[in-house]
């Protein structure tokens, strides 16, 4: 069955850069499109971007530019979501989905949290 | 791209019906038949309810219906029941991204 696993939870003191994997399995993971989603505590979802999974190239929605980075490394069917330059306010849980359709996310990781604190 | 417009509460009694509104513009809502639901119980991951508007995935149960008009969708949940209780969003494709609802709690009285 499909499976996305995330890293798990990190603490971080602010400037710092944080990584978080997302192990997929069960699935051509070439085949479909990840995305990224941040619920800051006791916040709503907030869409992050995407990663095209067969040609690498990443979309990042308007307030992740720059400090966010998506990445891929094909041969272990894992996504990443690197963050620099932490602050308080990425303090959230970041979730990976797989894109099965047409923005519509079938499969989700367990979530990390990211905690940013000194 | 603002968030989607989704009321922050909603309530019901076990067996009633309940009908969770999401409002957004003719350039994702209404622009597009790309509008998915998704149920939220605390500290789990979100779980796909409804996608393009009226489709229920596989293992999803009936009583999880979903439409839309003009620029506002809908998420119908009929014979409310105690696992119910959770948050709900929405989300539009907008031609270039994903748009999520500010979210909806759910409450089974």
């Amino acid at each position: 069955q499909v499976q996305l696993v995330q890293s798990g939870s990190e603490l971080k003191q602010p400037g710092a850069s944080v990584t978080v994997s997302c192990k997929t399995s069960g699935y051509t993971f070439t085949n479909y499109a990840m995305n990224w989603v941040r619920q800051a505590p006791g916040q709503g979802l907030e869409w992050m971007g995407w990663i095209n999974t067969n040609t690498g190239n990443p979309s990042y929605a308007q307030g992740f530019k720059g400090r966010f980075v998506f990445s891929l490394d094909t041969s272990v069917s894992t996504a990443y979501l690197q963050i620099s330059s932490l602050t308080g306010e990425d303090t959230a849980v970041y979730y990976c989905a797989r894109d099965w359709l047409r923005a519509v996310f079938d499969s989700w990781g367990q979530g990390t949290l990211v905690t940013v604190s000194s | 791209q603002s968030a989607l417009a989704q009321p922050a509460s909603v309530s019901g009694s076990p067996g009633q019906s309940i009908t969770i509104s999401c409002t957004g513009t003719s350039s994702d809502v209404g622009g597009y038949n790309h509008v998915s639901w998704y149920q939220q119980h605390p500290a789990k991951a979100p779980k796909l309810m409804i996608y393009d508007v009226t489709n229920r995935p596989s293992g999803v149960s009936n009583r999880f219906s979903g439409s839309k008009s003009g620029n506002t969708a809908s998420l119908t949940i009929s014979g409310l029941q105690a696992e119910d209780e959770a948050d709900y969003y929405c989300t539009s494709y907008t031609g270039s991204a994903t748009v999520f609802g500010g979210g909806t709690k759910l409450t089974v009285l």
